[in-house]
């Protein structure tokens, strides 16, 4: 069965402590690994797109890597506005599976 | 930037209603999703459609059907609503098959 786990499913960081997000899958023929940001009370937010073992896209303060398995959301030096739930999502075939997410809260 | 607008951002209604939500892509987007998103159940794919005036069910179409008339625009509609149908509902568009899909900022529906 297509399935794709989040982990941790909360996490509570203080400002400034990097740390990594889980996505790992168990899908037949992944098209893409897709990583998105959610806010309270509004639709998520495309981030990256990964669609090859070995890739890694960086944006800001977050870097996503990508292996045959799992994907890892990596933050580093995290500042409070980064707090949110952050959703993985993987394409197989015509189908999106997505994870119930990881909900990252960053203490000033 | 791709900009996709439902049309309220609350509603509330009442058992048996016959409820419309409106979806509108500005990017000429040949797909349109419709999920609902629930607490512990993450995104549930309900409808989608990969060309005007077509479409398939997803995983849970039950109670529900959808209407493109347009490219741009994509229905979903409560024929009876229920209060099992109380979710956040959140409409998505993708260039391609081979794109990540883009959201709005979702409808909040309870049904009382």
């Amino acid at each position: 069965e297509d399935q794709v786990t989040q982990s941790p499913e909360a996490l509570r960081l203080q400002e400034g402590e990097s740390s990594s997000l889980n996505c790992s899958y168990t899908v037949s023929g992944l098209r893409g690994l897709f990583w998105y940001r959610q806010d309270p009370g509004k639709g998520p937010e495309f981030l990256f797109t990964l669609y090859s073992a070995g890739e890694e896209k960086e944006k800001e303060r977050l870097k996503a890597t990508l292996t045959k398995k799992e994907s890892f959301l990596h933050i580093t030096a995290p500042k409070p506005e980064d707090s949110a739930t952050y959703l993985c999502a993987v394409q197989a075939g015509n189908q999106f599976y997505f994870g119930t997410g990881t909900s990252l809260t960053v203490i000033p | 930037d791709v900009k996709v607008t439902q049309s309220s951002r609350y509603l509330v209604k009442r058992t048996g209603e016959k409820v419309f939500l409106e979806c509108v892509q500005d990017m000429d987007h040949e797909n349109m999703f419709w999920y609902r998103q629930d607490p512990g159940l993450g995104l549930r794919l309900i409808y989608f459609s990969y060309d005007v005036k077509m479409k398939e069910k997803g995983d849970i179409p039950e109670g529900y059907s959808v209407s493109r008339e347009k490219k741009e625009r994509f229905s979903l509609i409560l024929e009876s609503a229920s209060t099992n149908q109380t979710s956040m509902y959140l409409c998505a568009s993708s260039l391609n098959r081979n794109s990540p899909l883009h959201f709005g900022n979702g409808t909040r529906l309870t049904v009382t």
